[in-house]
């Protein structure tokens, strides 16, 4: 069966820092992949997608950059992180190509706290 | 994506079936409907969709209505684990990767003992 982790699990880190969480799936080949971020009391927001290795689409502009190195690895990046750029950080899978109306299966998230 | 309306909170006595509606009179002929939940500070779980026809997992069923304007999402036998918040989601999903789900405010279903 397919399976997602993403690490951290938390992150306390200051305002100037660099971040980088990562994201893995196993149990499928080839899936597209999603970074979300969840802000307190409010709904998803896409941030990153992509749908093969070195293939990221931006949904919104932003301090955070993504990128996949593997089939199967997700990483999501800053150089600098804003106060701004807290919140629940969600990675999501779904299976690609010509099937429609897969669903998304997502992460645990990391919780990323700025300081 | 076509809106989607569902109660803010329901209560549900563990062991009992909780039936949770969602209304989407705006849906379109080509949009499935998706639900998924939420556990405090854990990522969603997809739980189940469907388009017109009734469905049925391991998890949960979903009744869609003939004229597609709303459903039921019914977990046969809550335990107080399935307490979270249900979100229910209107929407084609074209598989090219595009395709950024929105939650709306859901509905918290409380299990109780």
């Amino acid at each position: 069966s397919q399976t997602i982790h993403q690490w951290p699990a938390t992150l306390v880190q200051p305002v100037g820092s660099p971040l980088s969480l990562e994201c893995t799936v196993e149990g499928t080949s080839n899936p597209n992949l999603y970074w979300y971020r969840q802000a307190a009391g409010r709904g998803l927001q896409l941030l990153f997608y992509s749908v093969g290795i070195g293939q990221i689409s931006s949904e919104v502009p932003q301090n955070l950059s993504a990128s996949r190195p593997q089939d199967r690895q997700f990483i999501l990046s800053s150089k600098k992180l804003l106060l701004s750029d807290s919140g629940f950080y969600l990675c999501a899978w779904s299976v690609s190509g010509t099937v429609v109306n897969q669903p998304q299966h997502f992460g645990d998230g990391t919780r990323l706290s700025i300081l | 994506d076509a809106k989607t309306t569902q109660p803010t909170s329901m209560d549900c006595a563990e062991g009992r079936a909780a039936n949770l509606p969602c209304n989407h009179s705006t849906i379109s002929g080509n949009e499935y409907v998706y639900w998924y939940r939420q556990i405090h500070s854990q990522g969603p779980q997809y739980i189940i969709h469907g388009l017109k026809n009734n469905e049925t997992n391991e998890m949960a069923s979903l009744i869609i209505t003939e004229d597609r304007k709303s459903s039921t999402l019914i977990l046969p036998h809550a335990t107080l684990r399935d307490t979270a918040v249900y979100y229910c989601i209107v929407r084609v999903v074209s598989g090219g990767g595009a395709d950024g789900l929105t939650f709306g405010k859901g509905t918290h279903l409380i299990i109780q003992p």
